[in-house]
C-alpha cells in the first residue's frame, strides 16, 4: 500500500524556537491534510493542500505542498506550550480516484520546554 | 452540538471474548472510518464505509468486523481472533468518502486485555 513517511518522529524545543515536520511520499499525491493530536486527545483537522507549490498560513503555522506534489511541510514559528502534541500528515495518491482512502504518516511528537 | 460520540471511553476484554465499540455521528456525514492507534505507529485504517449498507476493509481488518445499517452508526466488533487488541480506537467521519474531505474524530476508546 501507499507509504507516507514523516520526520522527525520526535522534536523537543525551547519555547520561542521554530519547529518543522516533513512528510514525504514516493508517489504523486492528490492532496495532503494535516492534523494535530493533543496528548490524551483525538486528531483535529488543521488544513488541506491540493495545488502544486501551495502555501497556506494559519497564524504561526505555515503549510507547504511541494512542486512535485510528493512532499509537504508544516512549520511553526516561535513555538508556544500550547503547540505541544503530535502532528500528522495524511495523503491520498493521485491515481486513487474518488474511492481511495487517506493514509496517515506516523506523526511527529512536539514537546515544548517553557 | 454536532459531533461524533464514541463509547465506552475505556473497555476491558477477557480472553476469547468479542467486544463492540460504539460510534455515532450527528453530522449527517456519508463516510465513516475506524482507526487503530498504537504508540509510535500513527493511525492505521481498520474498516471504512462510504455509504449506508456498504463497507470496505482497510489495512488491518483481520480480527475485526463492522456494520453500517444506519447512516449515523458504525459499530466495530473486536473478535477473539484479534490476538493483540490492546490499543486506542478512533472513529471518524467525513462528508463524503474518497480521501479529499476533512475527517472529524471522536474521543476514542481505549481497549485493554484483562
Amino acid at each position: 500500500g501507499q507509504q507516507v513517511m514523516q520526520i522527525p518522529q520526535y522534536q523537543h524545543v525551547q519555547e520561542g524556537e521554530d519547529f518543522t515536520t516533513y512528510c514525504n511520499s514516493s508517489t504523486t499525491l492528490s492532496n495532503i491534510q494535516w492534523y494535530k493530536q493533543r496528548p490524551g486527545g483525538h486528531p483535529v483537522f488543521l488544513i488541506q493542500l491540493v495545488k502544486s507549490g501551495e502555501v497556506k498560513k494559519q497564524k504561526r503555522l505555515t503549510f507547504q505542498f511541494g512542486e512535485a506534489k510528493k512532499n509537504s511541510s508544516l512549520h511553526i514559528t516561535a513555538t508556544q506550550t500550547t503547540d505541544v502534541g503530535t502532528y500528522f500528515c495524511a495523503a491520498t495518491p493521485s491515481w486513487g480516484g474518488s474511492n481511495y482512502k487517506l493514509t496517515f504518516g506516523k506523526g511527529t511528537l512536539l514537546t515544548v520546554n517553557p | 452540538d454536532g459531533g461524533i460520540t464514541q463509547s465506552p471511553k475505556y473497555l476491558f476484554r477477557k480472553e476469547g471474548q468479542n467486544v463492540t465499540l460504539s460510534c455515532e455521528q450527528n453530522l449527517n456525514h456519508d463516510a465513516m472510518y475506524w482507526y487503530r492507534q498504537d504508540p509510535g505507529q500513527g493511525l492505521r485504517l481498520i474498516y471504512y464505509s462510504q455509504i449506508v449498507n456498504d463497507f470496505q476493509k482497510g489495512d488491518i481488518a483481520e480480527g475485526y468486523s463492522v456494520s453500517r445499517e444506519k447512516k449515523e452508526s458504525f459499530p466495530l466488533t473486536v473478535t477473539s481472533a484479534q490476538k493483540n487488541p490492546t490499543a486506542f480506537y478512533l472513529c471518524a467521519s467525513s462528508m463524503e468518502g474518497g480521501g479529499n474531505q476533512p475527517q472529524h474524530f471522536g474521543d476514542g476508546t481505549r481497549l485493554s486485555i484483562l
